[in-house]
């Protein structure tokens, strides 16, 4: 089984200020990740994955994720907020199987990132 | 590059009608994965298709379904709707070669109301 907790449902930073967003994973099995970004009443956008390459992770946006595996975490941080990355962020973990398999991608609950001025 | 595309926008149906909703899928790819998002919660995995045969499925009942074209577009059925299929449905698209690293590309979302 696989799941993902998002720490904190909701997060307010001031624009030009730090961002990081938490999760933590759950898998029985070495994991993928994934940041995916949803902005109101638009579809996902990835931002960024970690499939066991580098476990420091660079996305679009400034945005970047470190994989820990020693505390099963993938925590999104940005070093500068800007008022266009007030979203929902969704942690996503997905199981790596084989060739022709489902590739199941199971979401967090989300954090709503709000920045102000 | 074509990406992934929805229709319809949006959409009304009354509890018991059944609804199609369409996806077609990014230029190249040969999966697609199907969502209910609720309001205020996550995306859940409904199925997923892989060259035209369904290839996992989620904790939905079988008056979900759903079928790939050979153009690899895809179409997902709810019959007997209930209030509580009210959600945003995504469709997502990927390549299917290598299991669960592929990227999964969403579109835009069908929002369905029941009433």
């Amino acid at each position: 089984a696989q799941s993902v907790t998002q720490l904190d449902s909701h997060v307010s930073v001031s624009e030009g200020t730090p961002v990081l967003l938490r999760c933590n994973y759950s898998s029985s099995y070495s994991p993928s990740l994934f940041w995916y970004v949803q902005h109101p009443n638009k579809g996902l956008q990835l931002l960024l994955k970690y499939t066991s390459a580098a476990t420091l992770v660079k996305g679009i946006n400034g945005f970047e994720a470190e994989f820990k595996k020693s505390e099963t975490s993938f925590h999104l941080t940005k070093p500068s907020a800007h008022m266009s990355d007030a979203a929902e962020y969704f942690c996503v973990v997905s199981r790596k199987r084989g060739t022709g398999t489902a590739s199941k991608l199971t979401f967090g609950t989300g954090t709503r990132l709000q920045v102000t001025l | 590059e074509t990406g992934v595309t929805q229709s319809p926008t949006h959409l009304i149906k009354t509890r018991g009608q059944q609804v199609t909703l369409r996806c077609s899928s990014q230029s190249g790819h040969n999966t697609v994965s199907w969502y209910q998002q609720a309001l205020g919660q996550g995306p859940q995995f409904i199925f997923q298709y892989y060259r035209e045969e369904e290839n996992g499925r989620g904790n939905f009942p079988p008056r979900f379904s759903g079928l790939q074209f050979p153009n690899y577009s895809s179409e997902l059925n709810v019959n007997a709707l209930e209030l509580d299929d009210s959600a945003l449905y995504l469709c997502a698209s990927s390549l299917g070669t290598s299991g669960g690293q592929n990227t999964q590309y969403f579109g835009p979302g069908t929002r369905l109301t029941v009433l």
